[in-house]
């Protein structure tokens, strides 16, 4: 079974400050998803990658794709209190028929 | 925009009762998922349907579990005989296709406590 870790597991920073969320695995994946989860909700999804070394923007949200496709990682630029949430990484393997395996998640609290 | 509903939204059960959860899917997706998440762990694939069928299941879902499209609309997940440890998160999930960059909508989920 192919591994994701995320990392941090726990972020906790001031309003403005960036944040990065890493993703990391040893499989190589075909697509790497990142989804939001609010308390009580499931997952939203906010991007899917799929070309290595693609990099993608969603406002203040910046995730890249490794070149090897097997890591990720998200940026947040001048975080907000809204961005406060937990964020997945979810990758899928063609071989595996591209159902996703999710990583533990990193939660995010934006203090203001 | 559509969404995957479910219900119901909290579910308590006793030890060895069987619960049924419910699904709508988005209505044009074809393939459709349970996940489930245990409190304070990661999000686990529980079972994959297409076309009418169990595209791949999990060591997780094992005999007590099973899955249906009873109508065109509704897609279950049935436990059998519940354990505590079954007492998680289930997400139901779709998508249009099953390529890697097609996206997966998920339902709000149904918590299963077991007592």
């Amino acid at each position: 079974t192919q591994l994701l870790e995320q990392s941090p597991q726990f972020l906790s920073i001031q309003e403005g400050e960036n944040l990065t969320v890493y993703c990391n695995s040893s499989s190589v994946f075909s697509s790497l998803q990142w989804y939001r989860q609010e308390p009580g909700e499931g997952p939203v999804l906010l991007v899917t990658v799929v070309t290595g070394g693609e990099v993608k923007k969603l406002k203040r949200l910046t995730f890249q794709f490794g070149d090897a496709r097997k890591d990720s990682s998200l940026h947040i630029t001048a975080a907000q209190t809204g961005d406060t949430g937990l964020y997945l990484c979810a990758g899928a393997r063609e071989a595996a028929g591209n159902k996703l395996t999710f990583g533990g998640g990193t939660r995010v609290l934006v203090k203001p | 925009e559509p969404e995957v509903t479910q219900t119901p939204s909290h579910q308590v059960t006793q030890m060895g009762q069987e619960v049924i959860l419910r699904c709508v899917p988005i209505s044009n997706h074809l393939y459709f998922y349970w996940y489930r998440q245990i409190l304070g762990q990661k999000v686990e694939f529980l079972v994959s349907f297409y076309n009418n069928e169990i595209s791949e299941k999990s060591e997780i879902f094992d005999d007590q579990f099973s899955v249906e499209r009873p109508d065109g609309s509704n897609f279950t997940l049935k436990i059998r005989s519940t354990k505590l440890e079954d007492s998680a998160m289930y997400f139901c999930a779709s998508r249009l296709g099953d390529q890697a960059n097609s996206p997966l909508h998920f339902g709000n989920g149904t918590r299963l406590t077991v007592t």
